[in-house]
């Protein structure tokens, strides 16, 4: 029973190309999040979504666009792929703002730009 | 600025001994959560380990402990009696949940904890 699941595990795709990575969770959070980590493994958050409501949007460029269909869905879309944008992406999930608990994580999504 | 610190880039233990990874943070909201998580060869994310602001008590799950000093705004993780398979990065991460626009984890650049036999 996967409880944050995103696919796919892997994506090598060429510059340009316009790619989705998918999301789902089956803990009843309300919270979800993409998170993208770079070759240095530092971790940053890209978008949160609450309730299917866009809540944080830092600064990324807007190529990339995520989607929340429902809230155990959030889907990420990114157009015209560029070279920098090879790193890891990691969807999260979270239980409502009043209680302070953990994220739970998927497993990742490497994807390669070429 | 930034939140969260962790000075050390690699650490190295033997079998069987403990280990502390540090990990420092910067906030002025008093209410917020402090968490670890294993990041090992395989990718993904594990939750270790949290502890919240208003806890009285160091938080303990097994083998891995927080110590937390408030004072000196330091949650730094304790993993006593290392075994081979916690050899993985490390990672340090704050929550601040005061509103639902700030909710967010906030993380620390990872410390690499390689265990020798």
């Amino acid at each position: 029973d996967t409880a944050v699941s995103q696919t796919p595990k892997y994506l090598v795709t060429q510059m340009g190309n316009d790619k989705s990575i998918k999301c789902e969770q089956n803990l009843g959070h309300d919270t979800m999040y993409w998170y993208k980590q770079d070759s240095k493994k530092f971790l940053k958050i890209m978008f949160s979504y609450n309730n299917k409501e866009l809540i944080i949007n830092e600064t990324v460029p807007n190529r990339f666009s995520p989607k929340s269909p429902d809230k155990a869905h959030l889907n990420l879309h990114i157009n015209s792929l560029e070279l920098g944008d090879s790193a890891v992406y990691f969807c999260a999930s979270s239980q409502e703002v009043e209680r302070n608990t953990e994220a739970f994580f998927g497993q990742g999504t490497r994807l390669t730009v070429v | 600025a930034q939140k969260i610190t962790q000075t050390q880039p690699g650490m190295f233990v033997q079998e069987k001994e403990a280990v502390t990874l540090d990990c420092t943070y910067d906030t002025s909201d008093p209410s917020y959560g402090l968490f670890w998580y294993k990041q090992p060869s395989s990718g993904e994310m594990i939750f270790l380990i949290y502890q919240g602001s208003y806890d009285q008590q160091n938080a303990t799950e097994g083998r891995y402990s927080l110590n937390f000093q408030k004072a000196r705004k330091s949650a730094n993780l304790v993993i006593s009696a290392s075994q081979l398979g916690d050899s993985a990065m490390y990672f340090c991460a704050m929550r601040e949940p005061r509103s639902y626009n700030t909710d967010k984890l906030i993380f620390g650049t990872g410390t690499r904890l390689q265990v020798f036999p």
